[in-house]
């Protein structure tokens, strides 16, 4: 079947631009994650989706980030007034059930911040 | 908190070496421990994983096997190919924190004809 999509696959703005991240997770998927993968910080959780649960958004680095998930499938990554720092590959990752369950991620959107 | 501590690369190696990249964690909870691989131009893949201890994960010749008391998730392959050439990350995640992935630093691999 399927697996996680994700779109653009790179992405080139200007610092202080918005920009939408987008994730298609597998259909019948739960659980839906967002991380971050940068040179300085490595593989780092952003923001996590479970059912109709609050999301847990622990790992965002500031208020400009935030995400959304309609009808409990796809997901949007928003970054506000983008800066420098923000530039990093931006994983998407779902997972069927609410356990430890394998995640299984998109090839990532490139965001390059000028 | 959760942490993982992974060796760093880069790692060189021949063909047909035997290859281990070392894992140790800290946990809140009995956590679940996982191999990822990235190759080059690719996204992450799940390469094994452990969830309980004493469990021994394996995939493609590769082997871990989850030691609580050691808090250890070593990776190893007896026999390696230039095609295992690639980034190897070591997770855990736990219900306590909604089982998100934390990762280590990641160990690039290279394998040399």
């Amino acid at each position: 079947g399927a697996g996680v999509s994700q779109s653009p696959s790179n992405k080139v703005t200007e610092k202080g631009k918005d920009v939408e991240l987008r994730c298609d997770p597998i259909s019948g998927h739960t659980a839906l994650y967002w991380y971050r993968q940068s040179l300085g910080q490595g593989l780092e959780f952003l923001i996590y989706f479970q059912g109709n649960s609050a999301p847990d958004k622990s790992g965002l680095p500031s208020d400009r980030f935030s995400a959304e998930r309609t009808g409990g499938s796809v997901s949007t990554l928003t970054i506000q007034r983008t800066q420098q720092e923000d530039s990093a590959v931006y994983l998407c990752a779902s997972r069927y059930g609410g356990g430890p369950d394998t995640q299984y991620f998109g090839p990532g959107t490139r965001l390059t911040v000028l | 908190g959760n942490s993982v501590t992974q060796m760093e690369g880069p790692v060189t190696l021949s063909e047909e070496a035997f290859l281990t990249i070392n894992c140790t964690y800290t946990a809140t909870g009995y956590p679940s421990l996982f191999w990822y691989v990235q190759y080059p131009g690719e996204g992450l893949q799940l390469l094994l994983k452990a969830t309980k201890a004493d469990d021994k994960g394996s995939n493609k010749g590769f082997e871990a096997t989850y030691r609580k008391e050691t808090t250890s998730f070593h990776l190893e392959k007896g026999s390696v190919q230039v095609s295992d050439s690639a980034v190897y990350f070591c997770a855990l995640c736990t219900p306590a924190a909604g089982n998100k992935l934390t990762f280590g630093g990641g160990t690039r691999v290279l394998v040399k004809p």
